[in-house]
């Protein structure tokens, strides 16, 4: 039972343009969510967060929007760069602590 | 900066081995967590615990328990090795309660091969 799911496990997007990453949930209960990038032989490090009271949070070249009817979150990157070819995770928050993950998506950034 | 320490990056052992994986933070945070990470199927939390002497289950505990005598410290225990467990192992730290206050610092993970 996947509660939060990546349906693009890549993603192939030309350097400049925009990159758009996908993360739709099922557990209404979730109050937050974050993005996490991993690089290769590294640990997931913390991208950007948003608060289901929220439907947009933006950080310099990164927005996530937030859905909450139709339970869909998204990753906006712009413009991309190649050091942001890694695997991005979405996550939600379950009550205080408790993070689940989707399966992540590997974004390849082209020159 | 937030330094989250694997004592191994690569480990291969045997089945029906004890396995023991370490992980030291050294920002004085309450929670810890351990992950697998598998492909398809990302990370899955198998155990956290908010502070000394303190665990709570995640969603996928069985075969695995855990040790935390330290605060800084936080141990992963395969009781017997099994082949399904190879996977990457990683540990995670947190300085608040909520969340939401400060997100999860992972260390750099462990690849665990079980023969």
């Amino acid at each position: 039972d996947q509660q939060v799911k990546q349906n693009s496990p890549s993603l192939s997007v030309q350097e400049g343009r925009i990159s758009i990453l996908n993360c739709d949930y099922t557990n209404s209960m979730f109050d937050y969510f974050l993005w996490y990038k991993k690089y290769p032989a590294e640990g997931p490090t913390f991208l950007i967060s948003i608060s289901s009271i929220k439907d947009k949070n933006e950080d310099g070249r990164f927005t996530v929007f937030l859905n909450k009817s139709a339970k869909h979150l998204s990753l906006h990157i712009v413009p991309s760069q190649p050091g942001d070819s890694a695997v991005y995770f979405c996550a939600g928050l379950q009550g205080a602590q408790k993070l689940v993950f989707g399966q992540g998506t590997r974004l390849t950034i082209n020159p | 900066d937030v330094k989250v320490t694997q004592s191994s990056r690569y480990l291969v052992k045997r089945t029906g081995e004890k396995v023991f994986l370490e992980c030291v933070q050294d920002m004085d945070h309450e929670n810890m967590f351990w992950y697998r990470q598998d492909p398809g199927l990302g990370l899955r939390l198998i155990y956290f615990s908010y502070d000394v002497k303190m665990k709570e289950k995640g969603d996928i505990p069985e075969g695995y328990s855990v040790s935390r005598e330290k605060k800084e410290r936080f141990s992963l225990i395969l009781e017997s090795a099994s082949t399904n467990q190879t996977s990457m192992y990683l540990c995670a730290s947190s300085f608040a309660r909520v969340l939401r206050v400060q997100p999860q610092h992972f260390g750099d993970g462990t690849r665990l091969s079980i023969l």
